[in-house]
C-alpha cells in the first residue's frame, strides 16, 4: 500500500517533444506529490510538487496532472531539450504527519537532438 | 531558495575504518532530516529519519549501530558508516525538511562511499 508505481523506466523523446510519465499510488492518506529530476552523481533536485486538491499544476514547461480518483498523476514536459536528459522520480508524501517520501523506480529520460 | 549542504561529495575508505557524512541546511531549520541509500540505476531506499535533538528512527532492515546517525542542532545531521565494508559502498544522499520551506524537501548533493 505504501508504493508508488512509476512507467516507463525508460524513455527516448526527440527534442521538442513532450515526455509523459505516470505514477500511481495505493494509500490515499498520501497528501504532497513532487517530482525530482536527477542527473548522475547528484541529489535529487524538486521540479515541481502538487497537492492532491489540485488537478493540474504548471510551472515553466514542467505540468502535473493529478487525478485524485483514479490515484494517478503525471509529468508532462513541454518543449523538451537535451538538457532535460536525466532520471525523474516521482514521490508521495505519507500524511497524517508521516513525513517520509515514497519514491517511484524512476524513468530514464532521454532527449535526441 | 533552501539549500543543503552535503560533505564529502565522494570518499574512499579501507574495510574496517569508519566514515563520516555531513547533511546542513544553510538557510533554513531542518526539524526533519532523512538519510537515503542509492544503488546505481535504482530509485532512492530510506535508511533513517531524524529529528533534532531525538534518536533516528530507522527503516527495517537497516542496521543502527553500522549506521549512526546524529542530529544535534536543527541544522547539521551526520551520517557514520562504522566498521565500512565494500558492500556500503553506495550513494548516500541527505534531505532535510522545515517549516520555512513550507515543508517541502531539499536534497543535498550526496556522497559517493567506496570501501576498498
Amino acid at each position: 500500500q505504501q508504493q508508488v508505481k512509476q512507467s516507463p523506466q525508460s524513455l527516448i523523446v526527440q527534442k521538442g517533444g513532450i515526455p509523459i510519465i505516470n505514477c500511481a499510488y495505493e494509500n490515499t492518506a498520501f497528501d504532497y506529490f513532487p517530482w525530482y529530476q536527477q542527473f548522475p552523481g547528484k541529489g535529487p533536485a524538486l521540479l515541481i510538487a502538487i497537492r492532491p486538491d489540485v488537478s493540474e499544476k504548471k510551472e515553466g514547461r514542467f505540468t502535473i496532472s493529478f487525478n485524485k480518483s483514479a490515484k494517478q498523476f503525471s509529468l508532462h514536459i513541454m518543449d523538451s531539450q537535451p538538457g532535460d536528459s536525466a532520471t525523474y522520480f516521482c514521490a508521495a508524501r505519507g500524511g497524517f504527519g508521516n513525513e517520509k517520501l515514497t519514491f517511484g523506480t524512476g524513468t530514464r529520460l532521454t532527449i535526441i537532438p | 531558495g533552501a539549500v543543503v549542504s552535503q560533505h564529502p561529495s565522494w570518499v574512499i575508505c579501507k574495510s574496517g575504518t569508519s566514515v563520516k557524512i555531513e547533511c546542513r541546511s544553510l538557510d533554513f531549520q531542518a526539524t526533519t532530516m532523512f538519510w537515503y541509500r542509492q544503488f546505481p540505476k535504482q530509485s532512492l531506499m530510506l535508511m533513517a529519519t531524524s529529528n533534532e535533538g531525538s534518536k533516528a528512527t530507522y527503516e527495517q532492515g537497516v542496521e543502527k549501530d553500522k549506521f549512526l546517525i546524529n542530529h544535534a542542532s536543527l541544522t547539521l545531521s551526520t551520517l557514520t558508516v562504522t566498521s565500512a565494508h565494500p558492500e556500503d559502498s553506495s550513494f548516500y544522499i541527505c534531505s532535510a525538511t522545515g517549516q520555512i520551506i513550507n515543508y517541502g524537501y531539499t536534497f543535498g548533493s550526496g556522497t559517493r562511499l567506496t570501501v576498498v
